[in-house]
């Protein structure tokens, strides 16, 4: 069974600080997707990422796919009271019918200070 | 936004009542899901459809039953609610392929007295 595990599962911090959060599993991923949840709402794309090593950036975050393609993590600078929400990463799973059905992470909750 | 709705978006009901949600989407895409969401657990898939009438199980699948009779409707039941299944539900859909981005509607809240 794939599964993908985040940490931490709670952060709490000041506006203007750095953070990280890792999604880590035992087995390959051929791409993996980070989603921002807000309250109320379903989870929103921030990015996929796709080639081992690859190291993507939007605006203020950062995010990298370990070079063994079997974990990922978001780098945020300078965090903003606006980046408070709840962080899942995203796998392809293996489906017997060769089907595409998508794995979520545990989900790390943040909350940004102001 | 992708056109993608669920309903109802809340609902109560007592244990052992069947249960059906409602997805519906705008954007022709190929593939539909139904997840759960409880704290703790992140996303949790519980069924799948690829295409009209083809589904398969995801890994929470036990007491739910899904449908897609046609492209843009994708119907999650609950034969016998018990407490246990009170969570939000959220849909999403994808055009297919590896990479291909999930689009979430906004959720139902079930609750099981």
């Amino acid at each position: 069974t794939q599964l993908l595990e985040q940490s931490p599962q709670f952060l709490s911090i000041q506006e203007g600080e750095n953070l990280t959060v890792y999604c880590n599993s035992s087995s390959v991923f051929s791409s993996l997707q980070w989603y921002r949840q807000e309250p109320g709402e379903g989870p929103v794309l921030l990015v996929t990422v796709v080639t081992g090593g690859e190291v993507k950036k939007l605006k203020r975050l950062t995010f990298q796919f370990g070079d063994a393609r079997k974990d990922s993590s978001l780098h945020i600078t300078a965090a903003q009271p606006g980046d408070t929400g709840l962080y899942l990463c995203a796998g392809p799973g293996v489906s017997t019918s060769g089907t595409y059905k998508y794995i979520f992470g545990t989900g790390t909750r943040l909350k940004v200070l102001a | 936004d992708a056109g993608i709705t669920q309903s109802p978006r809340h609902k109560v009901t007592e244990t052992g009542t069947p249960v059906t949600l409602r997805c519906h989407q705008t954007e022709n895409h190929r593939y539909m899901y139904w997840y759960r969401q409880d704290p703790g657990h992140g996303l949790r898939l519980i069924h799948y459809s690829y295409g009209v009438k083809d589904t398969d199980k995801g890994e929470v699948s036990d007491g739910y039953s899904v449908s897609r009779s046609k492209t843009e409707d994708f119907l999650l039941t609950l034969e016998s609610a018990t407490s246990s299944q009170t969570s939000v539900y959220f849909c999403a859909i994808s055009r297919g392929g590896n990479n291909s981005p999930l689009h979430f509607g906004n959720g139902t809240r079930l609750t099981v007295t």
